[in-house]
């Protein structure tokens, strides 16, 4: 099965700074590769997803971008600001979808410092 | 407007008890899930089902149960039989096996 790994588990930046979070994968047939951001104590939120036919996607400050080769996609944030602390979850889904769905990596914390 | 509704937001219960959980849907999705939050370990599938009358174990099946009888409809059961209850749990659904979840505001339950 699909095995999902995340980097790093804690990102703490500067208001204002970039923040990367980076997560690999193990299945080379996986196609859809979603972002989840998760406030406390609610459920998450899809925040932005990729299908591995493109290489890249932007939605203002975010973007994620996917390396099918290394097998690996990173979230990108720009211009941080304090309402994107939370915790981020990348996920992925191997063709065919897979008949138990997503498999989620552990999670970032991320925290914007003022 | 269509969205995924869980109850109770808090949830106490008392060793030996069985709790259900609920999880609604109106988006007319087919596929449901239930995953398990623990601080640190991410997301850990409980149960899915794909359709009305089926459902499959996930990788922490053991000590719940789950029932669909109705396509909007996916309860979770959490037995005497799990050791260690005391969690968040998330409802999620999606058009089909291809695409993203949405999920619902989760349950927090606590073993008092």
């Amino acid at each position: 099965g699909e095995n999902v790994e995340q980097h790093p588990s804690t990102l703490s930046v500067q208001e204002g700074d970039s923040a990367v979070i980076k997560c690999t994968y193990s299945d080379s047939a996986s196609n859809y590769f979603p972002w989840y951001k998760q406030e406390l104590g609610k459920g998450p939120q899809l925040i932005i997803d990729i299908r591995s036919n493109v290489g890249e996607k932007k939605d203002q400050r975010i973007a994620v971008t996917l390396n099918k080769t290394a097998k690996h996609f990173s979230l990108h944030i720009t211009e941080t600001q304090p309402e994107d602390s939370a915790v981020y979850f990348c996920a992925a889904r191997p063709t065919g979808g897979g008949a138990d769905g997503l498999t989620f990596g552990k999670g970032t914390h991320l925290i914007i410092q003022p | 407007d269509g969205g995924i509704t869980q109850s109770p937001k808090y949830l106490f219960r008392k060793e030996g008890q069985n709790v259900t959980l609920s999880c609604e849907q109106n988006l007319n999705h087919d596929a449901m899930y239930w995953y398990r939050q623990d601080p640190g370990q991410g997301l850990r599938l409980i149960y899915y089902s794909q359709i009305v009358n089926d459902f499959q174990k996930g990788d922490i099946a053991e000590g719940y149960s789950v029932s669909r009888e109705k396509k909007e409809s996916f309860p979770l059961t959490v037995t005497s039989a799990q050791k260690n209850p005391t969690a968040f749990y998330l409802c999620a659904s999606s058009i089909g096996t291809g695409s993203g979840y949405t999920f619902g505001s989760g349950t927090r339950l606590t073993v008092v």
